[in-house]
């Protein structure tokens, strides 16, 4: 079955950037999209198509994908941005979410 | 605004089947233009999905729980429902409803049901 690779935490500043990887198998063939989730909160899509931000989400937020890695950066990063984030991607019409990143903004 | 919210037993037995079913109100579901799904999350864990149904009739299920698992839709009510049969202790979780984006993406989630699975 696919797989979808994430770091289990990522630590960032306030004002600095935060990276977060999904990788996979040929990855930056498909779209991926990434869920930004906080306790006790349903998640929130925060970037779909690879790069695109859903109305709403601040620009702070963007996303890239090439060949086996997506990438969602975080610019500027606010304490609210604490959270975990998912990646997803399809594989064979079965969606696949990433294992999932905690981000700490210290 | 779309909404979506689901509900259902929040506790089922072992062995029973859990049904739950997500009513969608400000958009059509059988408008035929999105994919509408079930994901799932254990405490503590990650999401899984399980599966997603287009009105026209496509409908895919994770190979992992597809044996068990049926999606099913009522356009007159505007509603979509999840039964998955056989449930043990591993399938207590938050189930989501969601609306497909158009690009395999979730761009709307209901509040999710805790779904206990104990004797």
């Amino acid at each position: 079955s696919y797989e979808l690779t994430q770091p289990p935490s990522v630590s960032v500043s306030p004002g600095q950037t935060a990276s977060i990887t999904c990788s996979g198998d040929k990855l930056g063939f498909k779209y991926v999209c990434w869920y930004q989730q906080k306790p006790g909160q349903s998640p929130v899509l925060v970037i779909y198509q690879n790069t695109k931000r859903p109305s709403g989400i601040p620009e702070r937020f963007s996303g890239s994908n090439f060949v086996n890695t997506a990438t969602l950066t975080i610019s500027g990063t606010q304490a609210i941005d604490e959270a975990d984030y998912y990646c997803q991607a399809w594989d064979s019409s079965t969606g696949v979410f990433g294992t999932g990143t905690k981000v700490t903004v210290l | 605004q779309v909404q979506l919210q689901e509900s259902g037993p929040g506790l089922v037995r072992p062995s029973q089947t859990l049904s739950l079913t997500c009513t969608v109100s400000g958009d059509s579901i059988s408008s035929g233009r999105y994919y509408w799904s079930w994901i799932r999350q254990p405490a503590g864990k990650g999401l899984e999905w399980i599966g997603r149904f287009y009105t026209s009739g496509d409908t895919n299920y994770n190979p992992s729980l597809k044996s068990r698992v049926t999606i099913s839709v009522d356009t007159s009510k505007n509603q979509f429902s999840l039964k998955l049969s056989s449930v043990t202790a591993a399938d207590t979780a938050v189930y989501y409803c969601t609306k497909g984006g158009g690009y395999g993406d979730s761009d709307y989630w209901g509040q999710g049901a805790l779904v206990t699975v104990s004797s």
